[in-house]
Parts: C-alpha cells; structure tokens; sequence
C-alpha cells in the first residue's frame, strides 16, 4: 500500500522569504502523480501544485514549485516570496492507481509579518 | 470551474439520530465520489468511493453500515450516519474527479458534524 509521509507538523516563515515543506512516499507503482493542497481555516481543500511522475521535469505555478526526486521518492514544496495569505495547513498527496488520493500528516504553515 | 457543493456546512444532532450529507457536482459529472473524514488539525482519512450505479467501496476499518453511501445519479452522492454517537462528531469532506479536467479532483467545502 502506498503511504504519504510528512515529517514537519509545523513551519513558520516571515513574510516575503522561502519556505520549503517535505514530503516522502512510498509506492510500487511506476505511473502516479502527486499533489500538494492547501487548506486555510475555512478548510476548503484548494489545490496547488501536482506533478507527473512521469516527467522529470519539476512543476511551477507562480510563487510554488515543487522538487521531485523520484528515485528518492521526495516530492518537496518551495514557496517563494511567502505572503500572509499562505498560512495554512499544506497536504501532500498521492494518488493511486486506482484513483484514490492519499494523504500526508500534513504541515502547519505559519507566516510572520 | 468546476464546483461541488456540499450541504449542510454543520449540523448539529442528538445521539441516536440519522445525519445525511449532500455532495453535488454543479457544472461536471462527477462518476467517482470520494469521502474523507478530517479530525482537528490532522490529515484528511478516506472512508469510501462511490461510483455512480453501483456499491460504495469502503476502506478497511469504515462500517459500511453505519456510514451509508449513495451515489444515484453522476452529480449527486450521499453520505449518511445512521444512529450517530459523539465519537463520530468530525469534519466530514467530500471529493469528486472531473473527466473533463484530466480527472482533476474537486473537493466540497466539507461539513463539521458534532452528536450530542
């Protein structure tokens, strides 16, 4: 079974600097993506970044990038330039074959202004 | 884009009592339907997939009895606690896979159940 860890419980940044959040995962499955999501205090889920596992190249989405290391089985977030609004609880994710998300621990994400 | 609306955002019932939860997909078909349960300040554990028509699979551990999912039509899923008792007092979320967004998944905007 696949598993999705996520060792920081939590990180603070101050504002305007980088923060990067880690994330391991175990699978057997050749063929998968990962995902990071965000979820504020209104707990809506909002997605931020995904990546194919298939391409080796890492994903961008403005301010977020992520380092895929796939032999290592490490799917890190780097958040550049923090803002306040990025406080949150960030979940990394996997999805299986099958279609089902798995979620990390997740990581608070603290932002000092 | 895509938008699932989940109903209601809390509610509040006495132990012993039924509780449903809607999950619609408002602009997609929604064919698979994922549900999470999410206690404070931890991850999100998923209890079951429903496909549109047919049985909700459950994860190991989820009495299927007890949490009732339906799936009847392709933009609406269920999700009812049958003779609810405080510890199933959580945040619960739905999820449901857009075909027309590569499969992307959209979530609802959860709801927090508390039985007193």
């Amino acid at each position: 079974a696949q598993t999705v860890t996520q060792s920081q419980p939590e990180m603070s940044v101050q504002e305007a600097e980088t923060v990067t959040l880690s994330c391991t995962y175990d699978t057997s499955e050749s063929d998968y993506y990962l995902f990071w999501y965000k979820q504020p205090p209104s707990r809506q889920m909002i997605l931020v970044i995904r990546q194919e596992a298939y391409k080796q190249q890492n994903a961008t989405e403005n301010r977020f990038s992520v380092n895929f290391q796939k032999a290592a089985k490490s799917f890190s977030l780097k958040i550049s330039d923090s803002q306040l609004g990025d406080a949150a609880m960030y979940f990394c994710a996997y999805r299986s074959a099958g279609g089902k998300l798995i979620f990390g621990q997740g990581t608070t994400l603290q932002v000092k202004p | 884009g895509a938008v699932v609306s989940q109903h209601p955002s809390w509610v509040i019932c006495k132990s012993g009592t039924s509780v449903k939860i809607e999950c619609r997909s408002l602009d997609f078909q929604a064919t698979t339907m994922f549900w999470y349960r999410q206690f404070p300040k931890q991850s999100l554990m998923l209890m079951a997939t429903s496909n549109e028509g047919s049985k909700a699979t459950y994860e190991q551990g989820v009495e299927k009895d007890k949490f009732l999912i339906n799936h009847a039509s392709l933009t609406l899923s269920t999700l009812t606690v049958t003779s609810a008792h405080p510890e199933d007092s959580s945040f619960y979320i739905c999820s449901a896979r857009d075909r027309t967004a590569n499969y992307g998944y959209t979530f609802g905007s959860g709801t927090r159940l508390t039985v007193v």
